[in-house]
């Protein structure tokens, strides 16, 4: 257990709304991951952070932003969320590790655009 | 740019039987390779990694990956298989000591009783 939570773990909405996901960790860590996970794809990275207000785009990052204002929390906010990003999203984190660093992962939420 | 395919996206086996999830993976540096199982309705746990230090890695729950640089594959072994093995299983590469992790499609196993 990396001291990951995510917030809301399910949540359904409609086409159009704006939605915001959270991602809290406890123990400081300076990378932070969001991907989304998709059947025959495994994981896609959406976006990810190196540190404060330092972001970056991953693999799949059109129609989501990040922000990440405080080292432990990490937001994906989908602007005007569509059908196509109904999915399984899950944050994790980068462990310093030797002698290989190691990501870690929440639990996920369950996201449903209706 | 690298890549992970993992072949057989369903394996069945009986209850005893010898596990093997193939993973083959391209990367243009030497790589870092990592093993996650996902159970159901859970998140991501890492089952084991490749570090260099040795070809043949052993994880938690009796699972173990073999390195071999010249077929670029890490194959995921376990000699008997439990009902509790059944998950979804997948691999994953970063060639920068685990940042940025490029995932196979994942292997879901099942396990007959």
């Amino acid at each position: 257990d990396a001291g990951i939570t995510q917030s809301p773990r399910h949540k359904v909405t409609e086409t159009g709304t704006p939605v915001t996901l959270r991602c809290h960790q406890t123990e400081n860590h300076r990378y932070m991951y969001w991907y989304r996970q998709d059947p025959g794809h495994g994981l896609r990275l959406i976006h990810y952070s190196y540190g404060v207000k330092d972001t970056d785009k991953g693999e799949v990052s059109d129609g989501y932003s990040v922000s990440r204002s405080k080292t432990e929390d990490f937001l994906l906010t989908l602007e005007s969320a569509t059908s196509s990003q109904t999915s399984v999203y899950f944050c994790a984190i980068t462990e310093k590790q030797v002698p290989t660093d190691t990501q870690y992962f929440g639990p996920g939420t369950r996201l449903t655009v209706l | 740019a690298q890549s992970v395919t993992q072949l057989g996206s369903h394996v069945s086996v009986s209850e005893g039987a010898l596990v093997l999830l193939r993973c083959n993976y391209s990367s243009s540096v030497p790589p870092y390779l990592f093993w996650y199982v996902q159970y159901p309705n859970q998140g991501l746990q890492l089952l084991l990694k490749y570090t260099s230090a040795a070809t043949l890695v052993k994880g938690i729950n009796g699972f173990e990956a073999e390195f071999k640089k010249s077929e670029t594959s890490f194959h995921l072994t376990k000699p008997s298989a439990h009902m509790s093995d059944a998950a979804e299983y997948f691999c994953a590469v970063s060639h920068n000591a685990g940042n940025m992790l490029t995932f196979g499609g994942g292997t879901r196993l099942m396990v007959k009783p």
